[in-house]
């Protein structure tokens, strides 16, 4: 039972463009929902992060906008860049115990 | 700050084996978990360690054991090794205190033949 889905698998955006991935989660006690970015040949690392008591949560060109009712929290890279290029991976957990993450999405940004 | 550190970093073994993997937390973090990252999927929990103790477990045989030392230092063992243990395993460390994200080591990659 797959706790946290995400989608798509992988992303092809324009420089400039607005990247979006999605992710949805079936357990309600779930209560803090991190972004994780993942270059090949790395260990992932914190992107930004959300709590389930606010909406939406902007960090630089990164957004997070989140959804309770729907149990659905999206990622929204604004002005995507080259650099960007790597795997995202959503998660979700419990009072900050084990994670549950997401099968990843391959953003590529092309120039 | 040196931030999570494991090693080694590329390491083969052969079917039956067992090998062992290490981590050093962040400095000021006292709480270690560990993932299994199969290629091209997301990380997958096994266990977490705090105050020396196993606090979590994920669905993992006993072949994977672990330890956590005074240091807050932790050890990740795997014995006899199968061909689909082959993965890149994380290392993550937080603070037990106060609402704290998860900071992820480099991880090891870990090749059965």
């Amino acid at each position: 039972q797959q706790q946290v889905k995400q989608s798509p698998q992988s992303l092809i955006v324009q420089k400039g463009g607005i990247s979006i991935i999605n992710c949805a989660y079936e357990n309600t006690a779930f209560d803090y929902f991190p972004w994780y970015q993942q270059f090949p040949g790395k260990g992932p690392a914190l992107l930004i992060a959300i709590r389930p008591d606010v909406s939406e949560k902007k960090e630089g060109r990164f957004t997070i906008s989140f959804n309770k009712s729907a149990k659905q929290f999206s990622l929204h890279i604004m002005d995507s860049q080259p650099g960007d290029s790597a795997t995202y991976f959503c998660a979700a957990s419990m009072n900050f115990n084990k994670f549950y993450f997401g099968s990843g999405t391959k953003l590529n940004v092309k120039p | 700050d040196a931030g999570v550190t494991q090693s080694p970093t590329h390491l083969i073994k052969t079917r039956g084996q067992q090998v062992t993997l290490r981590c050093s937390p962040k400095s000021g973090h006292d709480t270690v978990s560990w993932y299994q990252q199969a290629l091209g999927q997301g990380p997958q929990f096994i266990f977490q360690y705090y105050e020396e103790e196993e606090r979590q477990r994920g669905n993992f045989p006993d072949r994977f054991s672990g330890h956590q030392f005074p240091n807050y230092s932790s050890e990740l063992n795997v014995n006899a090794l199968l061909l689909g243990d082959s993965a890149l395993y994380l290392c993550a460390s937080s603070w037990s205190g106060v609402v704290t994200e998860a900071f992820f080591g480099q991880g090891t990659r870990l090749t059965v033949v």
